[in-house]
């Protein structure tokens, strides 16, 4: 089944405490990008990429990393959470970006509920 | 900067009938303009989309029209059922100025009673 998959769906954590959610799409994508999505402010997205080792800013990029050294895998990173980090994340991905545009969407995981205390 | 504003919900009817959730867009360029639909505990859908001035999209009964006149991507259905509640979200994609970036509105909680 095509899918992108997250991973974990919930996570707890410390502040301060490093911690990585995965990423893994099995179609074959060139884009994929990260999103959270918090009350009252929408989905904003965080990082994307266009493909292997090419990686972009989006709109909150700050407190996150992220990698593209493989083109199904796409991790999320917090090298210091912190409790304004707690969030509902989403990874999207898509064959590429303008194909994202034009019609075919994008095909998002099913989410990772982060609480950072 | 680009951004969406989409009705205030959430927004509650009965069945069968008719529903309109707003979106109108703050763009520099050309955008593409979408509407997704996230059922509960699951990631977003597309629902359908419209790339040019005046195209409409439609999928499932749902309708949008891309209006550049008014900047705006209203969505409609005639006839709902309780299958489409949902949270509603409508985005733009700006191709010609914020390559690779995807702007979303804040979504609309819609809940359809027998």
């Amino acid at each position: 089944e095509a899918q992108v998959t997250q991973n974990p769906r919930y996570l707890i954590t410390v502040t301060g405490k490093k911690l990585t959610v995965t990423c893994s799409q099995n179609m074959n994508h060139e884009y994929m990008s990260w999103y959270r999505q918090d009350p009252g402010l929408g989905l904003r997205q965080i990082y994307y990429s266009m493909n292997v080792e090419v990686t972009d800013k989006g709109d909150v990029p700050e407190g996150y990393k992220v990698s593209r050294k493989e083109k199904r895998n796409f991790p999320l990173i917090l090298e210091s959470p912190s409790p304004n980090q707690t969030s509902l994340y989403f990874c999207a991905s898509s064959p590429t970006w303008d194909r994202g545009l034009s019609g075919y969407g994008y095909t998002f995981g099913s989410g990772t509920r982060l609480t950072v205390v | 900067g680009n951004s969406v504003t989409q009705m205030e919900g959430p927004v509650t009817l009965s069945e069968e009938a008719f529903l309109t959730i707003n979106c109108t867009y703050t763009a520099t360029g050309y955008p593409s303009l979408f509407w997704y639909v996230q059922y509960p505990g699951e990631g977003l859908q597309l629902l359908l989309k419209a790339t040019k001035a005046d195209d409409k999209g439609s999928n499932k009964g749902f309708e949008a029209t891309y209006r550049k006149e008014t900047t705006s991507f209203h969505l409609e259905k005639g006839s709902v059922q309780v299958s489409d509640s949902a949270v509603y979200f409508c985005a733009l994609s700006d191709r010609d100025t914020n390559a690779g970036k995807s702007t979303f509105g804040d979504g609309t909680t819609l809940t359809v009673k027998p």
